[in-house]
């Protein structure tokens, strides 16, 4: 059981470099989001999509892009990493909007 | 302004020793409010939705419960395999019916 997986795991960047996280799941789920999770904050929402070829802006997209090009995939693209960027960075993914979202483990991003 | 207030930020129990976390959450149209589990380097589990003031919820050791205002996540006679940090989320209608997270409480189980 798959379920969201995430890669990679774990990765250092330098500032301005760009790079993309990937996001696959396996349960056909429709919704799907990228979040970040940073010491003392919740979790807040960067990008979400509602469907295959869709995506939205969530609370903090800025300096990030997304793309949902099949149901499956969710791709999360730093265009150029500023040391703000140094997070937790999960996805997630559910049925319908208000079902249980399902968490991959994350990957560690470190930016300098 | 949506937001959730968990507490307390810690908490550290004697083995067997019951208590309750809080989740107390301001939001427009709450459509749901979900509790997670998250161990360290993991991503958070899945434990509960609650849709409605007065429903509760059991799994195993675990009890959540809903009013108007906040939820309680009670845990009954805890076990050191409980030790984790949990996480409430309110469900809003902005962004999407976005999940709005709480800074969650982390619990330790000492045996």
């Amino acid at each position: 059981n798959a379920g969201v997986t995430q890669t990679p795991k774990f990765r250092v960047l330098k500032t301005g470099q760009s790079m993309t996280l990937l996001c696959a799941q396996d349960m056909n789920h429709e919704y799907m989001y990228w979040y970040r999770q940073d010491p003392g904050m919740g979790l807040r929402l960067i990008h979400y999509s509602v469907g295959e070829g869709t995506t939205a802006k969530g609370e903090v997209p800025d300096g990030y892009n997304v793309s949902r090009l099949k149901k499956q995939n969710f791709l999360l693209g730093l265009e150029s990493a500023a040391p703000s960027q140094t997070s937790v960075y999960f996805c997630a993914s559910s049925y319908s909007s208000n079902q249980p979202q399902h968490f991959g483990d994350g990957t560690r991003l470190s930016i300098l | 302004e949506d937001q959730v207030t968990q507490s307390p930020e810690a908490l550290r129990l004697q083995e067997g020793e019951s208590s309750s976390l809080n989740c107390s959450y301001t939001v427009s149209g709450l459509r749901g409010l979900f509790w997670y589990r998250q161990d360290p380097g993991k991503g958070p589990e899945f434990l509960f939705t609650l849709y409605s003031a007065g429903e509760e919820k059991e799994k195993e050791r675990l009890k959540a419960t809903l009013t108007k205002k906040e939820s309680f996540l009670h845990i009954t006679a805890p076990k050191p395999e409980d030790s984790a940090t949990y996480l409430c989320a309110v469900q809003g209608n902005k962004y999407g019916n976005q999940f709005y997270f709480g800074t969650g409480t982390s619990l330790t189980v000492i045996p």
